[in-house]
């Protein structure tokens, strides 16, 4: 997996859009941008994933930049909910073999009230 | 989405001894599943990648014999932590892995281990 580079941390007044920065300047052609979310002492929440064309779903959207180094997860409406770890991971799920996603340290998003 | 579940969510024991936690796809038959362990405030640690009939895989570092993984059916893995020690406390979080050549990774909720 492609590695990638995300803020420590950020803070989010509840209500605003939350917009998470995610660098994966060498990502290869087969690898999507998946995004996860880990609220404190549960298992890690898909969110969203995509591999060139903006995604959109009930949580978050997804914006991936035309030359695909870098993307935005966008949570609409933060609520206090939302304050969790957002892992970006760029990853082949296709890849013939049965490879894991790789972690990195995430953006420990807060939502403030 | 697709449902991992584990089993115990919570377990305490004493040093020496031997635990077991499970790992379920409630809806999905998994011919992958995965174990990551993770220390307070950093991040997931893949330990193994558990394949269906057959013998586990794992990352360098990881003692085989002391976390033993079964995959014996499609839906369940479980991971054995033997001769527990309070250096394996942690949060034990299992995955489980579509079918497919896109499969999708789904999460359990995770186990917290606290060895006295």
């Amino acid at each position: 997996d492609a590695k990638t580079t995300q803020p420590t941390s950020m803070d989010c007044a509840e209500g605003r859009a939350a917009n998470l920065p995610c660098n994966h300047s060498t990502i290869s052609g087969n690898e999507y941008v998946y995004w996860y979310r880990q609220i404190h002492s549960q298992g890690p929440q898909y969110i969203i994933h995509g591999l060139k064309n903006n995604e959109t779903n009930e949580m978050a959207s997804l914006i991936i930049t035309e030359d695909r180094k870098s993307s935005t997860l966008i949570l609409p409406h933060a609520t206090l909910r939302d304050t969790a770890v957002y892992y970006c991971i760029a990853h082949s799920p296709s890849s013939g073999s049965a490879r894991q996603l790789t972690f990195g340290s995430g953006t420990q998003l807060t939502v403030l009230p | 989405g697709a449902v991992v579940s584990q089993h115990p969510s919570r377990v305490i024991c004493k040093s020496g001894t031997s635990v077991k936690i499970e790992c379920r796809s409630l809806d999905f038959q998994a011919t992958t599943m995965f174990w990551y362990r993770q220390f307070p405030k950093k991040s997931l640690m893949l330990m193994a990648t558990s394949n269906e009939g057959s013998k586990a895989t794992y990352e360098q570092g990881v003692e085989k014999d002391k976390f033993l993984i079964n995959h014996a059916s499609l839906t369940l893995s479980t991971l054995t932590v033997t001769s527990a020690h309070p250096e394996d406390s942690s949060f034990y979080i299992c995955s489980a892995r579509t079918s497919g050549s896109s499969g999708e990774q789904f999460f359990g909720p995770g186990t917290r281990l606290t060895v006295l």
